[in-house]
């Protein structure tokens, strides 16, 4: 099975403060992408990748920035978090649409 | 601006009956079509993929897909407590970005004991 892990289950940040979200998948998926989601708001698409270096904003990308060095990981960052970027992250992969996506277990950031 | 749209819910239906999900999508390009499960507080898992017109079946999942009407559902035959969940409907994004998919924001179903 495709696996997705993100770094961490729950992170309470900071007002200010760069955060950085890491994501991993191990079966040499070319696209990868950074959602966000809020309750009544659905999946909201911040970045994402669909190769090493290369990468598109998506709806949402005010605030954020991404960083794809290496084919199996892709990075959001947080330049500096405001509380109306506590949200549920999700990290995805795919080797295309035909697919569909596997996701990682998710992100719960508290910016404080 | 494509569209998926979905009835947000709660749909309640008594452990036993049959669960109708309901997905329309804007884009008449769309070629592939997805539903995924979600548990509060946990990420969407795939459960269903479905391609041309008609119908498929996995288990107590039906996936139906009609082009003409860019109309999607998803059918749940006896439906269990455990199925209570919300559930995402997602179609891919035609001459759009390679590999992205548009998703509905889920109808919340709950399946009462």
């Amino acid at each position: 099975d495709v696996k997705v892990t993100q770094s961490s289950r729950y992170l309470v940040k900071r007002t200010g403060e760069k955060v950085f979200l890491e994501c991993v998948q191990d079966m040499d998926h070319e696209n990868m992408f950074w959602y966000r989601q809020d309750p009544g708001l659905g999946l909201r698409l911040i970045y994402f990748s669909y190769d090493v270096k290369m990468k598109e904003k998506g709806d949402i990308p005010e605030g954020y920035s991404v960083s794809r060095e290496k084919k199996e990981r892709f990075s959001l960052i947080l330049e500096s978090a405001s509380t109306n970027q506590t949200s549920m992250y999700l990290c995805a992969s795919t080797p295309d649409s035909n697919y569909g996506y596997t996701f990682g277990s998710g992100t719960r950031l508290t910016v404080v | 601006q494509k569209e998926v749209e979905q009835n947000s819910g709660p749909l309640s239906v008594p452990e036993g009956a049959i669960a109708s999900l309901n997905c329309t999508y804007s884009d008449r390009g769309s070629q592939s079509f997805f539903w995924y499960r979600q548990y509060s507080g946990k990420s969407p898992e795939l459960i269903m993929s479905i391609y041309s017109n008609g119908d498929k079946e996995d288990g107590r999942f039906t996936a139906q897909l009609n082009k003409a009407s860019q109309y999607v559902s998803l059918l749940i035959r006896d439906s269990q407590p455990s199925d209570s969940a919300t559930y995402l409907c997602a179609v891919s994004d035609y001459g759009g970005s390679q590999g992205n998919l548009i998703f509905g924001k889920g109808t919340k179903l709950s399946v009462k004991p």
